[in-house]
């Protein structure tokens, strides 16, 4: 199946700082990707829908200026959490289709973001 | 609003046995549900699709039942094995069908004893 690589797998930062976060479509391109966010025994939240070339499409609820997406090509999108603070703590995952429409959604393997 | 339920129990079965886990939903009208495997600390793995006009639908050990009367998909593994061992989730369509946005219920954890 398609492959969706996400970058870095395990990041710890200092309250304050910011974070970048890669998410690339390995062997398709993908217009479309989603960003989720995944506390503890929790279930899958969607953050985001990044569309390439246009802005992000925020969940209700999501702050669009601490959760900075890009999508500036097919095959990335970064998410950039600014600003970051303790209760941003989480495990963050991408996930693109391959194709539009009834297709199964490939995710990366996540990435366990903790502030300290 | 959309809301999507699993067991939120964990499930323990003994090896060989089949598992059975159930997904609920309320406010939709879904095109297709999915299902997906996640071990901890990874993303989840795709595992079958079902279509609002299909009843069922196999895939190796794995059997997806879809009930668009009842608003449920089943999900079976028969034969389970150790390594079937995972959190599993379903997952409907967002709004249109077409956009790839899916909304995901909580996810049931499974446990396969030897």
């Amino acid at each position: 199946g398609a492959v969706v690589s996400q970058h870095p797998s395990r990041v710890i930062c200092k309250s304050g700082t910011s974070v970048k976060i890669e998410c690339r479509s390995l062997d398709f391109q993908a217009t479309t990707m989603f960003w989720y966010r995944q506390f503890p025994k929790q279930s899958l939240m969607l953050m985001a829908t990044s569309n390439e070339g246009s802005k992000a499409t925020y969940e209700q609820g999501v702050e669009k200026d601490k959760f900075l997406i890009n999508h500036a090509s097919l095959t990335l999108s970064t998410l950039t959490v600014t600003s970051a603070h303790p209760e941003d703590s989480s495990f963050y995952i991408c996930s693109a289709n391959s194709l539009l429409g009834v297709t199964e959604a490939f995710f990366g393997q996540g990435t366990r973001l903790t502030v300290v | 609003s959309q809301k999507i339920e699993q067991n939120s129990e964990a499930l323990n079965i003994q090896e060989g046995k089949t598992a059975t886990l159930t997904c609920n939903y309320t406010n939709y009208s879904p095109a297709y549900l999915q299902w997906y495997r996640q071990d901890p600390g990874r993303g989840p793995v795709f595992l079958l699709l079902i279509r609002e006009n299909e009843k069922e639908k196999r895939k190796e050990r794995l059997k997806v039942t879809f009930d668009t009367t009842l608003k449920q998909s089943l999900f079976h593994i028969t034969a389970s094995q150790p390594a079937d061992s995972a959190t599993y989730l379903c997952a409907l369509a967002s709004g249109s069908s077409n956009t790839g946005k899916l909304i995901f219920g909580q996810g049931t954890t499974l446990q396969v004893k030897p």
